[in-house]
């Protein structure tokens, strides 16, 4: 299937720990993103990445580190992690605008619930 | 900065009733706009987009037209089923120069349709 997915679905954890979520997309897209959504549904975007070039990087402390290790694949790794983390994350991608024309549509993963205790 | 604004709180409404969500927007060109759904547990799925002003997007009896002179993309649906309920969100992406495809939400609407 073609698809962005994310692993782990869910992941509970205690504050302090590190932990890691990974992004892959075979849609052949060259930008992908990584979004919050928090318990009000409110979503925020926090990175994006084109051709693994960091090009977004919105006020997201520095605990929060992506790392792309190709076109298809946005890992986003968590260091220390607080109570107010909880959240859904979810990655997306996207293939290129044409320059000064329409932005395309993003595809979204089914998310990655964290809930740090 | 862009933004996106939609009206606030849940919608709950009875099957075949008639839908719209509220939505503006505020950009500074020429955005690309698009509706969102969230169904429970699952990602957010492309519902329609428009890309310029006067187009209307639609899919699955959805509809919105992109409304330059009011700043405007309110989502319509003339008779809702069941299966609708889910949360939907409008958003907008912008053209900077380098050609990023940041997308602004807004906040989202629970709709809720009842048997």
């Amino acid at each position: 299937d073609t698809a962005v997915s994310q692993t782990p679905k869910y992941l509970v954890t205690q504050m302090g720990n590190d932990k890691s979520i990974k992004c892959e997309q075979n849609l052949g897209h060259d930008t992908m993103y990584w979004y919050k959504q928090d318990s009000k549904k409110f979503l925020k975007i926090m990175f994006s990445y084109n051709n693994k070039e960091l090009i977004i990087n919105e006020t997201v402390p520095n605990r929060f580190s992506p790392k792309s290790p190709d076109k298809a694949h946005l890992n986003l790794h968590i260091n220390s992690l607080e109570l107010g983390d909880s959240a859904v994350y979810f990655c997306a991608s996207s293939p290129p605008g044409l320059a000064g024309g329409p932005r395309d549509t993003q595809y979204f993963g089914p998310g990655t619930r964290l809930t740090v205790l | 900065g862009d933004s996106v604004t939609q009206m606030e709180g849940p919608v709950t409404l009875s099957e075949e009733a008639f839908l719209t969500i509220n939505c503006t927007y505020t950009a500074t060109g020429y955005p690309s706009l698009f509706w969102y759904v969230q169904y429970p547990g699952e990602g957010l799925q492309l519902l329609l987009k428009a890309t310029k002003a006067d187009d209307k997007g639609s899919n699955k009896g959805f509809e919105a037209t992109y409304r330059k002179e009011t700043t405007s993309f309110h989502l319509e649906k003339g008779s809702v089923q069941v299966s609708d309920s889910a949360v939907y969100f409008c958003a907008l992406s912008d053209l900077p120069p380098h050609g990023n495809n940041r997308l602004a939400f807004g906040k989202g609407n629970q709709v809720v349709v009842i048997p």
